[in-house]
């Protein structure tokens, strides 16, 4: 059973970056390019944000960004902004069809 | 645009069944994977199982195997998840989602459901 670690919780004024890691192992993270990253908002259904570690989908703003290395991934916010308040989930594949979520971490916007 | 619509959640005793549908629109639903995702009242989100487009594959999160069995029928674009022997543990939000490439692109505004006597 895979569990990818998240810090509960990140901070920043608006403008600001904020990063967020996922740490998992090299049978998750380190061995596959499916990092995806999922915003939420109170009450809300999530919306992917990054998928395949770094790719955008339509319509999200290029304020987000995706990285990995080894067996951490990464989501960074930059230019903070209001709306951005929302906890975010991190999910990696690893191996036989078997995903996982972190355990969400809640951004603040100070 | 792309549509998910969940039902058939509600509350049911432990040891119950519930079966829940998704339904689709808005994309080519025959195409697709299609997966179901959980959320437990105030914690996170856990995969619970997938589906190939043509039905022909099908897999499960282990605390789920041999309980729960997910379907779907093309015809009618609607996804399904039989839930049998439910726990209180199997209470939460289950959200249907398409999926792409071990990613969810599209999800539904989820269904509750409650396992409680």
């Amino acid at each position: 059973q895979s569990a990818l670690t998240q810090p509960p919780s990140a901070s920043g004024s608006p403008g600001q970056s904020v990063t967020i890691s996922c740490t998992g192992t090299s049978s998750d993270i380190g061995g596959y390019d499916y990092v995806s990253w999922y915003q939420q908002h109170p009450g809300k259904a999530p919306k992917l944000m990054i998928f395949e570690v770094s790719k955008r989908p339509s319509g999200v703003p290029d304020r987000f960004s995706g990285s990995k290395s080894g067996n951490t991934a990464s989501l960074t916010v930059s230019g903070l902004q209001d709306e951005d308040e929302a906890d975010y989930y991190c999910s990696s594949f690893a191996g036989r069809n078997k995903k996982f979520f972190g355990p969400g971490t809640k951004v603040t916007v100070l | 645009e792309v549509q998910l619509v969940e039902s058939g959640g509600g509350l049911v005793q432990p040891g119950g069944s519930l079966r829940l549908s998704c339904a689709a629109s808005g994309f080519t639903f025959s195409s697709d994977w299609m997966s179901w995702v959980r959320q437990a009242p105030g914690k996170g989100l856990e995969w619970v199982a997938n589906i190939k487009p043509d039905g022909s594959e099908k897999y499960y999160v282990d605390s789920v195997k041999g309980r729960f069995t997910i379907s779907r029928d093309n015809a009618k674009n609607s996804l399904y998840l039989q839930m049998n022997s439910l726990r209180a543990e199997d209470t939460a939000v289950y959200y249907c989602a398409t999926e792409r490439s071990h990613h969810w692109n599209y999800w539904g505004q989820g269904t509750l459901v409650t396992v409680s006597s």
